[in-house]
């Protein structure tokens, strides 16, 4: 199946840091990447959604300037969090929609993670 | 109110017994529904896909849509320890530029199957 590479798997830093997440498609080309966060015992909410070459759109309440999405490529996407706090501590998960994928939901593949601690 | 349910469990069951995960929902929108498994700290992978109402079988998983009912089900036979993980609903509407291949998702029930 298809490889949705996600780095770094878990990062630990202080508050007021920035912090880069990266989400590569290995073997097929993402035209639409999300990006989702969770916390202990919730559901996966999706933050924001970005399609190759255009500005993210964001969820309600999700901040722009906090939360930098870059999708340059049709095989990278990044999520920055920019001048952490304790409160983004989560677990942050990225999925690629595979191009010509049209309605099949089949063809969205998750990332193994990013577990973001902020002291 | 969210717009998907889940009880987050947990559950324990023995090896060989039927696991029953259920989901509710509100959104009358949602067409597609689908079932993940996700290892503690891993990403969800997908178990089960189904579109619209209706029944759908996969070896041992079985899952049901009841659109009336706005309710849908995942049924394990024979369970076993590898079984063990949190299971996800999750569900999506038709196609619509903006949130297409968007998922909207249930808290997730930890299932642990002992041996």
């Amino acid at each position: 199946g298809a490889v949705v590479s996600q780095h770094p798997s878990r990062v630990i830093c202080k508050s007021g840091t920035s912090v880069k997440i990266e989400c590569r498609s290995l073997d097929f080309q993402a035209t639409t990447m999300f990006w989702y966060r969770q916390f202990p015992k919730q559901s996966l909410m999706l933050m924001a959604t970005s399609n190759e070459g255009s500005k993210a759109t964001y969820e309600q309440g999700v901040e722009k300037d906090k939360f930098l999405i870059n999708h340059a490529s049709l095989t990278l996407s990044t999520l920055t969090v920019t001048s952490a706090h304790p409160e983004d501590s989560s677990f942050y998960i990225c999925s690629a929609r595979e191009r010509g994928a049209d309605r099949d939901r089949r063809k969205l593949f998750f990332g193994s993670g990013t577990q973001l601690s902020v002291l | 109110q969210k717009e998907v349910e889940q009880d987050p469990g947990p559950l324990s069951v023995p090896e060989g017994a039927i696991v029953s995960l259920n989901c509710t929902y509100s959104n009358s929108a949602f067409q597609y529904f689908m079932w993940y498994r996700q290892y503690s700290r891993k990403g969800p992978e997908l178990l089960m896909y189904t579109y619209s109402s209706g029944n759908k079988e996969d070896g041992r998983f079985t899952a049901q849509v009841d659109k009336s009912s706005k309710y849908i089900s995942l049924f394990i036979r024979d369970s076993q320890p590898s079984d063990s993980a949190t299971y996800l609903c999750a569900m999506s509407v038709r196609d619509r530029g903006s949130t297409l291949g968007r998922l909207y998702f249930g808290r997730g029930t930890q299932l642990t199957v002992w041996p």
